[in-house]
């Protein structure tokens, strides 16, 4: 079993739409937790962070859930620009990040 | 303000061959990271470097080597490259080891025939 898990998509919108991935991880004793942007080709990049209370920013919404070891990424009013690939990372010590594979975004007109 | 660069950005080797890839950052972190990426599969850690002057196996360490030459450079080393090694190779660095945000270079794009 994979420590981090992600439905790899692709998941196809259309413009305005609200979508939502989850990834689920192993390792129970997981301290942080992130999604990251992965643009076609280019490296990735932090989306946001991931606290225990839930946080957002705009039209971006993360959760946690430990009790069942997922988290999850809410995406409201999606863009055209929006589409990429959103990476789920979970801490697993201090210095090992482990990466889910990714799930694949298309925003169509 | 570079980040993190890493170079070459592409390459092409036959099986035997060895090869260095560069990372440099500008950003004072203590904290860099060399991670492959497969198709269908997530990042996954080759070697880390908690702080200059030490290096530590991650995830995928066989066939590789690296060195922390000093707090900005971190380089990956294939002594005897494979085709299993054709990958996508990114180098990161971060102030806060793997609980602050990874900062990644553009990405080395290597092939072994």
């Amino acid at each position: 079993r994979k420590e981090v898990e992600q439905d790899p998509g692709p998941f196809n919108v259309p413009e305005g739409a609200t979508v939502a991935f989850n990834c689920t991880y192993s390792n129970s004793a997981s301290q942080s937790f992130f999604w990251y942007r992965q643009d076609c080709r280019k490296e990735p990049k932090l989306l946001m962070s991931v606290y225990s209370s839930g946080n957002e920013d705009g039209r971006f919404t993360a959760q946690l859930n430990r009790a069942s070891q997922y988290i999850s990424l809410l995406i409201r009013d999606s863009k055209l620009s929006d589409s990429a690939t959103y990476l789920c990372v979970v801490n697993e010590d201090n210095n090992d990040m482990r990466f889910g594979a990714g799930t694949r975004l298309t925003v169509k007109p | 303000n570079a980040g993190v660069t890493q170079t070459p950005k592409f390459q092409v080797l036959k099986t035997g061959q060895s090869m260095t890839l560069q990372c440099a950052q500008d950003m004072n972190h203590n904290s860099m990271y060399w991670y492959r990426q497969d198709p269908g599969m997530g990042l996954r850690l080759i070697y880390y470097s908690a702080s200059e002057g030490t290096t530590d196996k991650g995830e995928v360490p066989n066939g590789y080597n690296v060195s922390r030459l000093n707090k900005r450079e971190f380089s990956l080393r294939l002594e005897s490259a494979a085709p299993s090694q054709t990958s996508v190779y990114f180098c990161a660095s971060s102030d806060r080891g793997a609980t602050g945000e990874l900062f990644f270079g553009e990405g080395s794009r290597l092939t072994v025939l």
